[in-house]
């Protein structure tokens, strides 16, 4: 299985602070990378897939970067809501791997 | 509306058996896989398997190969997840997603809103 390793863990931002998370894969999965959003109690929400490009209605403060095996999540300029757990998975081949998580909290 | 409506939380004692279900609506059942992720107290996303109900191809995580059976039934736009003998590691939180595959796009784009499985003696 394809390893996906996120930091930090655990992030404190204040609103309108940019921040930025970071995605690593064990081995290449070239562009094949999909970010989640989790709040507490509801299921995940898809933000971004294929490394960079935004799901539709996700606002355009998301946006996502990398490719090969190093990826990046950020979020131009926090809002309230934005306060949730942020996961990315891989889909270059099966099983489909999640990351474990950064929890992004207020500061 | 894009749905996908899962079956009410669960309180089992091990070794019961169990059958959750996933239900769509507002789009092709059979033309989208449908994919179980578990969620353990606390913990992150487990990509347990995927089926397509077009044809019933099931792929399995190895780690949950055995453990549990993914199947569907096209006819009512319902996938399931089951188990035929619950141990108390199976407690957790099971989400089934729709994967959209276009182009090089390859995610799950829509959720249930999880079922809660408990299995405690």
């Amino acid at each position: 299985d394809i390893q996906m390793t996120q930091s930090p863990s655990s992030l404190s931002a204040s609103v309108g602070d940019r921040v930025t998370i970071t995605c690593r894969a064990s081995q290449s999965i070239s562009s094949y990378l999909n970010w989640y959003q989790q709040k507490p109690g509801k299921a995940p929400k898809l933000l971004i897939y294929v490394a960079s490009s935004l799901q539709s209605g996700v606002p355009s403060r998301f946006s996502g970067s990398g490719s090969g095996t190093d990826f990046t999540l950020t979020i131009s300029s926090l809002q309230p809501e934005d306060f949730a757990t942020y996961l990315c998975q891989q889909s270059y081949s099966t099983p489909y791997t999640f990351g474990q998580g950064t929890k992004l909290e207020i500061k | 509306e894009v749905q996908l409506v899962q079956s009410g939380a669960e309180v089992k004692k091990p070794g019961e058996s169990l059958k959750i279900s996933c239900k769509g609506s507002g789009y092709s059942f059979t033309n989208y896989w449908i994919g179980w992720v578990r969620q353990m107290p606390g913990k992150g996303l487990e990509w347990m398997g995927i089926i397509y109900p077009g044809d019933s191809d099931t792929r399995y995580s190895p780690s949950f190969q055995g453990q549990v059976t993914i199947s569907a039934d096209k006819s009512i736009s319902t996938a399931y997840l089951q188990w035929s003998s619950l141990k108390a590691s199976d407690t957790a939180m099971y989400y089934c997603a729709r994967r959209f595959v276009g182009g090089t796009k390859d995610a799950f784009d829509i959720w249930g809103q999880g079922t809660m499985v408990t299995v405690s003696s």
